[in-house]
């Protein structure tokens, strides 16, 4: 079992709805990330929070707005979003500070198909 | 720039050993991780190298040369669970993993 939820597990959408995603983690992790992952393709990073901040994000389109409410929530919002964005999404966690170099902690992730 | 191969796709047999490779080249290096996925599945962490040398972990062992920018994989007694895509990734100097594009391995009774 992951220690990293995400739910929901499957979503199809059309192109002009709102949705979002959701990933929780108990763990005490500092960093949350999202990942999206086509099929036989690596993991692409999208967006990075250290302590609540968006720290990183990698030139995403502002069809994805990521949330971080608290430190043990990741949300990430999609609107308008079109065919080519249908894929795997990553939720990840590490703990920074003193072990950036810690592995990540996968969810199971969300398939989305924009229909 | 950042690169990071290893094999698309190998195959083995049951009960014996096999050996993924990865070489990398990132902007700094802050640890090598190898990641187990299987299909339509979250990745999952199997080892972290970032000195030089070989960690052992049960029937998975990985190995790291820094000076030749090389990690390999070592699976051993393989079972048929382990089939599965196996990912390579390194950690550049911005602490930002750096992802090989996996390589597939197939295993046969």
């Amino acid at each position: 079992d992951t220690e990293v939820t995400q739910t929901p597990k499957h979503l199809v959408m059309g192109m002009t709805n709102k949705k979002s995603l959701k990933c929780e983690q108990h763990m005490g992790h500092r960093a949350m990330y999202w990942y999206k992952q086509k099929a036989k393709k690596p993991p692409e990073l999208m967006f990075v929070y250290s302590y609540e901040k968006l720290s990183i994000n990698e030139s995403v389109p502002s069809r994805f707005s990521p949330e971080c409410p608290n430190s043990s929530l990741l949300n990430l919002h999609l609107h308008a979003l079109q065919p080519e964005d249908s894929a795997l999404y990553l939720c990840a966690s590490s703990p920074p500070g003193q072990d950036y170099n810690s592995p990540l902690h996968f969810g199971n992730g969300t398939r989305l198909t924009v229909t | 720039g950042q690169n990071i191969d290893q094999p698309t796709e190998m195959t083995a047999t049951e009960g014996a050993i096999v050996q993924i490779n990865c070489t990398y080249q990132t902007s700094g290096f802050n640890g090598l991780f190898w990641y187990q996925q299987h299909a339509g599945e979250a990745p999952t962490f199997l080892s972290y190298n970032v000195l030089d040398g070989l960690e052992e972990k049960g029937r998975f062992s990985s190995f790291l040369s820094r000076s030749k920018g090389y990690s390999y994989l070592l699976l051993k007694e393989l079972q048929m669970k382990d089939s599965a895509s196996y990912l390579c990734a390194s950690m550049d100097s911005n602490y930002q993993l750096i992802w090989g594009a996996g390589t597939k391995l197939i295993i046969k009774p």
